[in-house]
């Protein structure tokens, strides 16, 4: 099953803030957040690996709630270069049958100067 | 630089032909994935392999098929092309965190 993220696109002005949320129906043993710019390859931002710990990646930092199986990402003073389209990760691999390792739908987020 | 090769870069073919897509994952990564992307569409999840073994599998459709090699290195084909399946081909490695590391993608175009 795949997390569900949202919004599924926000258009944000240079130095505005943004959180993007993502919920599983699945027990979330970690969560990684990728960004995709236009025509490139999903790029690893950071990965969470206990519930309620934080992590930054510049001025983009992550929550995850273990409990409420959920991770938010925070653009703080987005800059121009935070466009693109914002995945939250499968889970660490686990050995478990239909386990299918999906990325949430993706979050487009266009930052305009 | 991912570290994870994939080629070729670019492939056309036409409708009911058959292709492979390869990839090297990075030095020392025993998992690869298959992602397929269609046009600004998020990143569908067809299959991984683990040290040669099948692991996990998505929805990837009955024509298409897969397999790690003793080396790690990794083939996707892709049979009875149809229009639909034009899209980007990703392909992904992890060691033991779990990180993907994405290759640059093979873009199939289907005429």
């Amino acid at each position: 099953q795949q997390p569900v993220q949202s919004p599924q696109a926000v258009i944000l002005r240079e130095g505005e803030d943004a959180v993007i949320n993502c919920s599983s129906s699945k027990a979330l043993y970690s969560v990684h957040w990728y960004r995709q710019k236009h025509g490139e390859a999903p790029v690893f931002l950071m990965i969470l690996l206990k519930g309620g710990e934080q992590k930054g990646h510049e001025k983009i930092s992550a929550s995850f709630n273990e409990k409420k199986q959920q991770s938010s990402l925070y653009l703080t003073a987005s800059q121009l270069s935070y466009s693109g389209t914002y995945f939250c990760g499968p889970p660490m691999m686990i050995k478990a049958a239909g386990n299918k390792l999906t990325f949430g739908g993706g979050t487009r987020v266009l930052v305009k100067p | 630089d991912s570290g994870v090769t994939q080629t070729p870069k670019h492939l056309i073919t036409a409708t009911g032909q058959r292709v492979t897509l390869r990839c090297s994952p990075r030095s020392g990564d025993l998992s690869v994935y298959w992602y397929q992307q269609s046009l600004d569409q998020g990143l569908q999840f067809l299959i991984q392999y683990y040290n040669g073994e099948e692991r996990a599998k998505g929805n990837i459709l009955e024509r298409f098929s897969a397999q790690q090699f003793p080396d790690l290195h990794s083939e996707l084909n892709l049979s009875s092309l149809e229009l639909g399946d034009s899209a980007l081909y990703f392909c992904a490695s992890s060691g033991t965190s779990g990180v993907q590391y994405f290759g640059p993608g093979t873009r199939l175009t289907v005429l």
